[in-house]
């Protein structure tokens, strides 16, 4: 099956600073990757639709000066986040969704970041 | 907006009882997902339903999408402990790409 990885699993940063988490589709050609944030045991925000060669789509709310996504190729978005804060701690997890195949989306580990 | 509303939020049952979630949407759906998470993971694909009133078994797992494609179920026979976890249902807008998440159900299973 079609295997996202994400890296880094978890991060743990200092106020202020910016992290970079990294999105991969492995075996498979990603078109459109999403970034949604999690927090504990509540449902999916979106918070961003990254197509490759594009800028990416924010939802409502989401600070698109904070969350910075590149989405450089086929296989690869990025998601930074700029001058953290810990309100800006939360479990982030990355989806791919496979060129012009279908509208399933293959899931990467997330990411947990703390900032302190 | 679209809104695609997911029930319940809990469910604790006894190993071997049934259990079902729905998901309603507000609008009518291109397509359906379900994902299951288990407890500190991340969502994992189980099915996609495209057809009207279309109906998909995964072993002791039942999926259903309604006729007018605005409702799902997902029923799981005879749980077991392993069952365990959220599950979310995903609605693919007509005409569109986006999807939206149901607020997910957590399944606790007794042994």
């Amino acid at each position: 099956g079609a295997v996202v990885s994400q890296h880094p699993s978890r991060v743990i940063c200092k106020s202020g600073t910016s992290v970079k988490i990294e999105c991969r589709s492995l075996d498979f050609q990603a078109t459109t990757m999403f970034w949604y944030r999690q927090f504990p045991k509540q449902s999916l925000m979106l918070m961003a639709t990254s197509n490759e060669g594009s800028k990416a789509t924010y939802e409502q709310g989401v600070e698109k000066d904070k969350f910075l996504i590149n989405h450089a190729s086929l296989t690869l978005s990025t998601l930074t986040v700029t001058s953290a804060h810990p309100e800006d701690s939360s479990f982030y997890i990355c989806s791919a969704r496979e060129q012009e195949v279908s509208d399933t989306q293959y899931f990467g580990p997330g990411t947990r970041l703390t900032v302190l | 907006g679209q809104q695609v509303m997911q029930i319940p939020q809990y469910q604790h049952v006894q190993e071997g009882e049934d259990f079902t979630t729905y998901c309603n949407s507000s609008t009518t759906l291109s397509n359906i997902q379900w994902y299951k998470q288990r407890p500190g993971g991340h969502p994992v694909f189980l099915i996609q339903l495209v057809k009207s009133g279309e109906v998909k078994k995964q072993k002791r797992l039942t999926f259903q999408f309604g006729e007018a494609k605005k409702n799902s179920s997902l029923h799981i026979t005879a749980t077991q402990t392993t069952d365990v976890g959220t599950y979310f249902c995903a609605g693919g807008g007509a005409g569109g790409f986006k999807t939206i998440f149901g607020a997910g159900t957590r399944l606790f299973v007794k042994a």
